[in-house]
């Protein structure tokens, strides 16, 4: 079985402060591991992967992510905080042998100006 | 560019009442799923389908039937609504064949709003 866990249902950050958004992990084979961002009243937007290779991985609007495999996380970072950067962010994972991803129940970021 | 278009984006039903959530992409995507969203709960996987004539069971089917005639369509129907059934409903879809179709990033809809009474 997969799943993921994003242990924080709310994270509050300063403008211009350092973000990061945490996401663990657990699957029986190797890991394809993904971010998304929701803003109100839209879907799911793709920001960043990672399927194989560096452990860090850059995405869209500044966002990275660090794949720790020892530590099954894949914790989503941003070294300088946005207003807009406030959103509803998921992780996902997929086992490599399965076809369906499995989100995480969502982590509420706000961006205090 | 349209990419993935849901209908309608609000609806309200009466408990056993029936109806079909709409789902079309033109970006010509083999991969296409249906989720449903619950505050708190993340995205459950309902069906999804790997191409035309080709769909299988997500984590919570019940009371849901698919069918993928096309490769643009993916439609969700509702047989006997109940209260439970109250979500947001979200339609994707991603490129890719076989088992690297999982690795390509999911493009949503931006939902529909379903309320059942």
């Amino acid at each position: 079985a997969q799943s993921v866990a994003q242990p924080e249902d709310q994270v509050n950050v300063a403008e211009g402060n350092p973000l990061t958004v945490k996401c663990t992990y657990s699957v029986s084979g190797n890991p394809y591991l993904f971010w998304y961002v929701q803003y109100p009243n839209r879907g799911l937007q793709f920001l960043l992967k990672y399927i194989t290779g560096d452990n860090l991985v850059k995405g869209s609007y500044g966002f990275e992510a660090e794949f720790n495999k020892s530590q099954t996380s894949f914790h989503l970072k941003k070294p300088s905080a946005l207003v807009s950067d406030s959103a509803l962010y998921f992780c996902a994972v997929r086992d490599m042998l399965k076809r369906q991803l499995t989100f995480g129940s969502g982590t509420q970021l706000t961006v205090l100006p | 560019n349209a990419g993935v278009t849901q209908t309608p984006k609000f609806r309200i039903l009466k408990i056993g009442q029936s109806m079909t959530l709409q789902c079309t992409q033109d970006m010509n995507h083999n991969y296409m799923y249906w989720y449903r969203q619950d505050p708190g709960m993340g995205l459950k996987l309902i069906y999804y389908s790997v191409g035309a004539g080709i769909t299988d069971k997500g984590e919570v089917p019940n009371g849901y039937n698919v069918s993928r005639s096309t490769t643009e369509d993916f439609p969700l129907r509702l047989e006997l609504a109940a209260p439970s059934q109250t979500s947001v409903y979200f339609c994707a879809s991603s490129p890719g064949q076989g088992a690297s179709g999982g690795n390509q990033p999911q493009h949503f809809g931006d939902g529909t709003r379903l309320s059942i009474l």
